[in-house]
């Protein structure tokens, strides 16, 4: 059974870090690329970044250039996403989803995990 | 960095009824790699199509995309009660691969 589970829910304060993970069954990291894509309350949807785990290289949105970073560990099939300089408005639902590198069309995505920006 | 903008921002339509969505891009979108994704509260983004026009497998075919180059559609023919929800349209033929702001239907 091909799925994607994430870690648990997180509160933070301000200025702290989060790292949520993403670990894979059922597929492997190697064949895909791994993206992450946030939905603040209320608000659309918004790419965070995507990594392609077999060239070790990663693309960012510009919104996160310097706090974001997404790595993967193909020993575990777990994908990771840490955001650093927290801030209320990182208060949101982060997902993970894996697109093959050979079909886009072939997606899997986690369930989501709710992290809260809060003093 | 190419800018999407979905029309109309809701769309009022009741079940059997034909719906139509429009997704514009500032640029010509890559490849036509143009994707559209159905999202309901507390699920992750479900894919309806992807390359403007491709459907997975999972998919009714009630679902359909078409379009080229800045202009892209999503048409469900026939509504069903279970496709009242939001959809979104992102672009990834060229970093950043954005959304667009979203089409409620209602």
């Amino acid at each position: 059974q091909v799925q994607l589970v994430q870690s648990g829910a997180e509160v933070k304060r301000p200025g702290s870090s989060v790292k949520v993970s993403c670990k894979a069954s059922g597929v492997t990291l190697s064949s895909n690329t791994v993206s992450w894509v946030r939905q603040a309350p209320g608000q659309g949807l918004e790419w965070m970044g995507t990594l392609i785990p077999t060239l070790d290289t990663a693309d960012y949105a510009q919104n996160f250039q310097g706090r974001l970073t997404i790595a993967a560990d193909e020993s575990t099939s777990t994908g990771y996403m840490e955001l650093r300089s927290l801030r209320s408005e990182d208060t949101a639902v982060y997902f993970c989803v894996f697109n093959a590198l050979e079909d886009f069309g072939l997606d899997v995505w986690g369930q989501g995990t709710t992290v809260t920006v809060s003093s | 960095e190419i800018v999407l903008t979905q029309s109309p921002g809701t769309l009022s339509k009741s079940p059997g009824e034909r719906a139509t969505l429009s997704c514009r891009a500032s640029q010509s979108v890559s490849s036509n790699y143009l994707a559209w994704y159905q999202k309901k509260l507390g699920q992750a983004p479900r894919l309806l199509i992807y390359g403007a026009s491709s459907r997975p497998t999972d998919i009714p075919d009630r679902f359909s995309g078409s379009g080229s180059g800045t202009d892209f559609t999503l048409t469900v023919s026939r509504l069903e009660p279970e496709d009242f929800a939001v959809y979104y349209c992102q672009q990834y033929g060229r970093s950043p691969y954005n959304f667009g702001q979203g089409t409620q239907l209602e």
